[in-house]
């Protein structure tokens, strides 16, 4: 049972905006620590998409931002494209029991 | 550019142990905490655990009593070793780096991944 809940899917027209929340608690995101985001197509390894709750590594559109506040945070995708179908997952630190990397449930985008 | 690759058995009788190696090439392991995360069928990932270079670990704790993780600087790998596998154990297999202190800047490289099937 994951600790970030994230919706199991979002959909979208190509060119439109979707988000995905990743709600925590007090004992990881709440706490302060870091969010970052991750990009899975089928059959391949997940990819850093962003680090530290908003920055983007060097190769991906800033069609991709992020946020964080309080317990939770988002990821924005704008001007949706056919190549964004994929899952996304939010991941930080969690200081409950004795401290651990935890993962979101995942969310699927589907471009319509 | 840093490249991660997993190698081991892809197929691991219930009850036996399932050991996996990550080799790391275009870059030194020292200095940085490295990971293993797994993907189950259908489901979501998984964090396992993260050893420093140094040796020390940190285990997810349902896993704890069956994981260990070892490295060996020398040949630039890290190591997973499962005890008393199940069926619950199949998954796609990844080691991945972890560059900061509190995961302050997440998994930035990552293996391709290995499927590992526990068969009965």
């Amino acid at each position: 049972q994951s600790v970030l809940t994230q919706p199991p899917s979002v959909s979208g027209a190509p060119g439109q905006r979707v988000t995905i929340s990743c709600t925590g608690s007090s004992s990881n995101i709440g706490a302060g620590y870091d969010v970052h985001w991750y990009q899975q197509f089928p059959g391949t390894a997940p990819k850093l998409l962003i680090y530290t709750n908003y920055n983007r590594p060097s190769g991906v559109p800033d069609r991709f931002s992020a946020s964080k506040s309080g317990t939770s945070a988002s990821l924005a995708i704008t001007g949706l494209q056919a190549g964004d179908e994929a899952d996304y997952y939010c991941q930080s630190y969690d200081s409950s029991l004795s401290g651990s990397d935890v993962f979101g449930t995942g969310t699927k985008v589907t471009v319509l | 550019q840093v490249q991660l690759q997993e190698s081991g058995p892809g197929l691991v009788k219930a009850s036996e142990t399932l050991s996996l190696t990550c080799t790391v090439s275009g870059g030194s392991i020292t200095n940085y905490y490295w990971s293993w995360i797994r993907h189950p069928p259908g489901k979501g990932l998984e964090w396992m655990g993260n050893i420093y270079y140094s040796g020390s670990t940190n285990y997810k704790p349902s896993l704890r009593s069956r994981v260990t993780m070892s490295v060996d600087t020398s040949k630039n790998q890290f190591s997973l070793k499962l005890s008393s596998v199940t069926a619950a154990d199949t998954a796609v297999y990844y080691c991945a780096r972890r560059p900061g202190i509190y995961n302050s800047l997440g998994f930035d490289y990552w293996g391709q991944g290995t499927l590992v099937t526990v068969s009965s």
